[in-house]
């Protein structure tokens, strides 16, 4: 069973923040949230990571919900180089090997 | 810095023919090393994982096998290649301890003909 949702697709406008939903509902509570990305025909990239607090880095942001069930990922200004199918992954610690790709989202950023 | 290698980057092979693919880290010791494989316009499947030498768990049945001679060599064979077993193939490793991140390397796609 899939233990993220997302939706299969996304447009957006080059220079704008993308938003990218993802449905966790049955997180528990020593699980982390994953994102990474993968450009066409390259081996997926680590976006960032958390478990309850927001998270900023220098590629995105990471919103939460309180009640931990959803989160966004914030691509604050896109460009054409984010063109790329977005996975959201909920992961146990570092005892839990194992990253779990689902279909994830395919965003295209357009001029 | 760390790196990870893989070779060959394509390859086209006959079925039936044998397997073997490459991956090697650089900058690390002890990592944890995987391979995924993934389909045409499907998501990635965890093959194997090792968490030393000579340790491998194999995630699903399947016509490949993997093995670990050294710290920071993973390999990945097969003694016969079915058609179903196109697609691109990816190494990551992880740190046992710190941030706990699988860094991916740049894959390498296998057609089977």
């Amino acid at each position: 069973d899939a233990k993220t949702t997302q939706p299969p697709s996304m447009d957006c406008a080059e220079g704008r923040a993308a938003n990218l939903p993802c449905n966790h509902s049955t997180i528990s509570g020593n699980e982390y949230v994953y994102w990474y990305r993968q450009i066409h025909s390259q081996g997926p990239q680590y976006i960032i990571h958390g478990l309850k607090n927001n998270e900023t880095n220098e590629m995105a942001s990471l919103i939460i919900t309180e009640d931990r069930k959803s989160s966004t990922l914030i691509l604050p200004h896109a460009t054409l180089r984010d063109t790329a199918v977005y996975y959201c992954i909920v992961k146990g610690g570092s005892n839990d090997y194992k990253l779990s790709f689902g279909a994830g989202t395919t965003v295209t950023v357009r001029a | 810095s760390q790196t990870i290698h893989q070779w060959p980057a394509t390859l086209v092979q006959p079925v039936g023919s044998p397997l073997s693919l490459e991956c090697t880290v650089e900058g690390t010791s002890n990592p944890n090393l995987y391979w995924y494989r993934q389909a045409a316009g499907r998501g990635l499947q965890l093959l194997f994982y090792s968490v030393g030498i000579g340790q491998i768990s194999s995630e699903v049945p399947q016509n490949l096998s993997a093995s670990r001679p050294q710290d920071r060599q993973f390999i990945l064979s097969s003694k016969k290649l079915l058609l179903s077993d196109s697609g691109f193939y990816l190494c990551a490793w992880r740190r046992t301890s710190g941030k706990d991140t699988q860094y991916f390397g740049p894959g390498t796609r296998l057609t089977v003909l």
